[in-house]
């Protein structure tokens, strides 16, 4: 049972690339989230999915797309990255909405120069 | 929407001596009350949760309690240790359930 798993770890993009951040999760949970987590700013909702087959704009959505894939896979992208999109990501997910317990993925360390 | 703040920003404490970290938030329609701990370079993870009808939960040497009418809730962290030195996250549930609002996290640091 690995719980939430991220790929990749690490990543460097130079500005206008574009990348995929991928999660999955193994707990049979309905909601997956997307975070982004800055020095200073806490933990910012990018996008989240409330069950399989829906998707929702979190508080910071400009510049990122999702998709749920499947229920256990949601996955993040960025078309064309910013420096300003420099930023550790966080993929979450819970069995039903963010009022049980979240568990979150290790992270993702991106950095666009 | 939701506006969580914490306060403070950072806490110091010797060790064995407590901690108390308060969380204000804004909707009134939030029920579902979290903390999370994040240790250096490691993901967030639930450490402990009260929901709107509750007033008060322990679990060891950490605890938090719910004031709803001000609106505020805090975690209590006794005989702290250096393994409690951590960024700690408040957050509230949003009018809905699907989503939480976070503060910014408070850093605490347990002096040995």
């Amino acid at each position: 049972n690995a719980g939430v798993t991220q790929t990749p770890k690490f990543q460097v993009l130079k500005t206008g690339q574009s990348m995929t951040l991928q999660c999955a999760q193994d707990m049979n949970h309905n909601s997956m989230y997307w975070y982004r987590q800055d020095p200073g700013m806490g933990l910012r909702l990018i996008y989240y999915s409330a069950s399989e087959g829906t998707t929702d704009k979190g508080e910071v959505p400009n510049g990122y797309n999702v998709s749920r894939l499947n229920k256990r896979e949601f996955s993040l992208r960025l078309e064309s990255a910013a420096p300003s999109q420099t930023s550790v990501y966080f993929c979450a997910s819970s069995m039903t909405g963010m009022n049980t317990e979240a568990f979150f993925g290790q992270g993702t360390r991106l950095t666009v120069v | 929407g939701e506006n969580v703040e914490q306060h403070p920003s950072t806490l110091s404490v010797q060790e064995g001596d407590s901690a108390v970290i308060k969380c204000t938030y804004s909707d009134s329609a939030s029920n579902y009350f979290p903390w999370y701990k994040q240790e250096l370079g490691k993901r967030p993870q639930l450490i402990i949760d009260i929901r709107s009808n509750v007033g008060e939960k322990k679990d060891q040497r950490i605890a938090v309690t719910l004031n709803k009418t001000a609106k505020h809730f805090s975690l209590h962290i006794t005989e702290t240790q250096p393994e409690d030195s951590a960024v700690y996250f408040c957050a509230a549930s949003i009018r809905g359930n699907n989503r939480l609002a976070f503060g910014k996290g408070n850093q605490v640091v347990v002096i040995p």
